[in-house]
């Protein structure tokens, strides 16, 4: 199995652009969060689906952030327009039916926006 | 808070000693999970353990958990270079969603 496939690996842009982070989770998955991690909060849960359904969206940090899931094999994030204070590194995680509920990562967007 | 909480923030040790690492919960579990991250990866799954089990292995990882006390303890054996990385711990209490703290940050020096 490929794992949980994220891309682009790096993304540099200017403030105010728009910016689209893509997630394949692990075939047959059918839990999928998307998490966002600095160094001044540590690791946050954003959003999660199940079965393309988002179920938890409270950690989404603004408006300015929507994530969608169109099918099972793929979800993005998006954050338009973008700002200097979006910069981290964000994960995409996906869990298997039933339990217990151990998540499988991907290995990360690194942003920055300058 | 769902959250858990590691304890030590940092760890310093030489290649070959025992690392141990505490995590500290509030609510009621299912289960506890801990998770590895070496540094620009995304976190990896090492053990889970059931809110009914005491203790359980898995080659040099020894977790135990005290559901009276919530609270967990990972105990690394033998330690190598390789194991220098972040470790989380992630009450799950059936919600799902699961929620990590600051990590410990494990250096084992060569």
């Amino acid at each position: 199995d490929a794992g949980v496939i994220q891309s682009p690996r790096h993304e540099v842009t200017e403030m105010g652009q728009e910016v689209t982070l893509r997630c394949k989770p692990i075939s047959g998955h059918d839990y999928l969060f998307w998490y966002r991690q600095t160094m001044m909060r540590g690791l946050e849960l954003l959003i999660y689906f199940n079965n393309n359904v988002p179920i938890d969206d409270s950690g989404m940090p603004e408006d300015r952030f929507s994530a969608k899931m169109p099918n099972a094999s793929f979800s993005t994030l998006k954050i338009q327009p973008s700002e200097p204070r979006d910069s981290a590194v964000y994960f995409c995680a996906s869990s298997p039916p039933g339990t217990p509920h151990e998540q499988y990562f991907g290995p990360g967007t690194r942003l920055t926006v300058t | 808070s769902q959250q858990g909480e590691e304890d030590p923030q940092a760890l310093s040790i030489q290649e070959g000693e025992n690392a141990t690492m505490n995590c500290s919960y509030k609510t009621s579990i299912n289960n506890l999970q801990w998770y590895r991250q070496n540094s620009g990866r995304g976190l990896v799954h090492l053990i889970l353990i059931r809110s009914n089990e005491r203790e359980k292995h898995s080659g040099r990882l020894r977790v135990t958990l005290d559901t009276s006390k919530k609270s967990s303890s990972l105990l690394i054996t033998a330690s190598r270079a390789a194991d220098t990385a972040s470790y989380f711990c992630a009450p799950d209490t059936g919600r799902r969603a699961l929620t990590f703290g600051s990590g410990t940050r494990l250096q084992v020096q060569p």
